[in-house]
């Protein structure tokens, strides 16, 4: 069954750019559309966006102006990056499938999350 | 955006005795809401979707019900794997949002 797995540093310096990837295993990233998610410590899920592989992009409008996804098909891997980092960027972030059933979509499956701290 | 609002915050239930979570969404989203079981250092995993039909192999134990604004998520006899953060999230408008999770521990 499809996996998948994030990677990336584990820590972020304020103001700096923070670079996270998602490879997928078991399945092709041209099946579907693909998201992050993200979770602050003690606080709810927040999706920050998400990327078909054509290209094409939605994002969390709080989030925008500082959010870049972007897909490599030819290794099954997507990859997000959110610059100007702050203390409050610090949080558990995740990938996702989007399954998409006639509008409504949930997120399924997950990756097992990388902690991202931002420091100074 | 539509906010996502869970009750309680913590629910303390015995093993074998019934769990009930709710979840409020400010405006309506239809049946277009998931829950989700999350555990410590685990991939969160999806549990009911269209607000009430079972992810695959997600025991029956797991209903969930209610539509428009008002959500429920019932876990009829918990089992010991069942502690957990359970979240619900609406599928209903982007951007997609989640409820802040209710935490089932431990009597």
């Amino acid at each position: 069954q499809v996996q998948l797995q994030e990677s990336g540093p584990g820590l972020a310096k304020t103001s700096e750019t923070l670079s996270l990837t998602c490879t997928i295993s078991g399945g092709s990233i041209r099946s579907s559309s693909w998201s992050w998610i993200r979770q602050p410590a003690g606080k709810g899920l927040q999706w920050i966006g998400r990327m078909y592989t054509s290209g094409s992009t939605n994002y969390n409008p709080s989030l925008k102006s500082r959010v870049t996804m972007s897909v490599d098909t030819s290794k099954n891997q997507f990859s997000l990056k959110l610059s100007s980092v702050t203390a409050a960027d610090t949080a558990i972030y995740y990938c996702a499938r989007d399954v998409v059933m006639a509008g409504p979509s949930w997120f399924d499956p997950w990756g097992q999350g990388t902690l991202v701290t931002v420091s100074s | 955006e539509i906010v996502m609002t869970q009750s309680p915050a913590t629910l303390s239930v015995s093993p074998g005795e019934r769990a009930t979570l709710s979840c409020r969404a400010s405006q309506s989203i239809s049946s277009n809401l998931a829950w989700y079981q999350q555990k410590p250092g685990q991939a969160p995993r999806l549990l009911i979707y269209g607000a009430s039909t079972r992810a695959t192999g997600v025991p029956a134990r797991f209903t969930g019900s209610g539509s428009g604004t008002e959500f429920t998520l019932n876990i009829s006899s918990l089992q010991s794997e069942d502690f957990a953060v359970y979240s619900c999230q609406q599928c209903h408008t982007w951007p997609r949002t989640f409820g802040q999770g209710t935490k089932v521990e431990t009597k």
